[in-house]
């Protein structure tokens, strides 16, 4: 298994307050990626990274933010809560080696109320 | 617009026959695709990949075929074990250099019955 590993794991916050999130990697990989999974949408790329403070949005970037000082850390923020943000936070990673195959952490469980 | 597809939000198959999950999509630039499966309260876990130059990949119990005229693309498990019940994924990339950008069908649940 990838060592990819995210803190918290479950997490309850209220609306308007700041929230982080943390993947971490034991796989020195360069490419780092976040989804959310809602019911009825599968999988939707939120922000990814291809390297150390190169970040860039994905599908449903609004409300995030994304940052990585260093290769083994990816952290998704959500500056101000909404009850739109509840939902299950995955972190992947992929490497140049195999670029097409991401390999995904166990996920954050959050819900805002 | 959903680019991919999975119409099955579920599937009930006898142990030991065959299951076969289907995906569509409609961005023709897709040229890579992944399933993967997903137990609940865990991550995603990647199971088979093809290439749109192949039509068909397998791996063990697990075949992928790929129909690029339709847009279709579907997972064969044979013979189906009750360790297969989960929700299933396909994915679809452009394949460009660097980072793959992973849309998603929206998942379909497997329950194989002794």
């Amino acid at each position: 298994d990838a060592g990819i590993t995210q803190s918290p794991r479950h997490k309850v916050t209220e609306t308007g307050t700041p929230v982080t999130l943390r993947c971490h990697q034991t796989e020195n990989h360069r490419y780092m990626y976040w989804y959310r999974q809602d019911p009825g949408h599968g999988l939707r790329l939120i922000h990814y990274s291809y390297g150390v403070k190169d970040t860039d949005k994905g599908e449903v970037s609004d409300g995030y933010s994304v940052s990585r000082s260093k290769t083994e850390d990816f952290l998704l923020t959500l500056e101000s809560a909404t009850s739109s943000q509840t939902s299950v936070y995955f972190c992947a990673i992929s490497d140049p080696r195999d670029l097409e195959t991401q390999y995904f952490g166990p996920g954050t469980r959050l819900l805002v109320l | 617009d959903q680019q991919v597809k999975q119409n099955s939000p579920s599937l009930s198959v006898q142990e030991g026959r065959i299951s076969i999950l289907n995906c569509d999509y409609t961005n023709s630039m897709f040229d890579y695709f992944l399933w993967y499966k997903k137990y609940p309260a865990e991550g995603p876990t990647f199971l088979i990949s093809i290439s749109s130059i192949k039509d068909k990949n397998e791996d063990g119990r697990f075949t992928v075929f790929l129909n690029k005229s339709a847009k279709h693309l579907s997972l064969h498990i044979v013979p189906s074990q009750p360790g297969d019940s989960a929700v299933y994924f396909c994915a679809a990339s452009e394949g460009n250099q660097g980072a793959q950008k992973l849309v998603f069908g929206q998942g379909t649940r497997l329950t194989i019955n002794p």
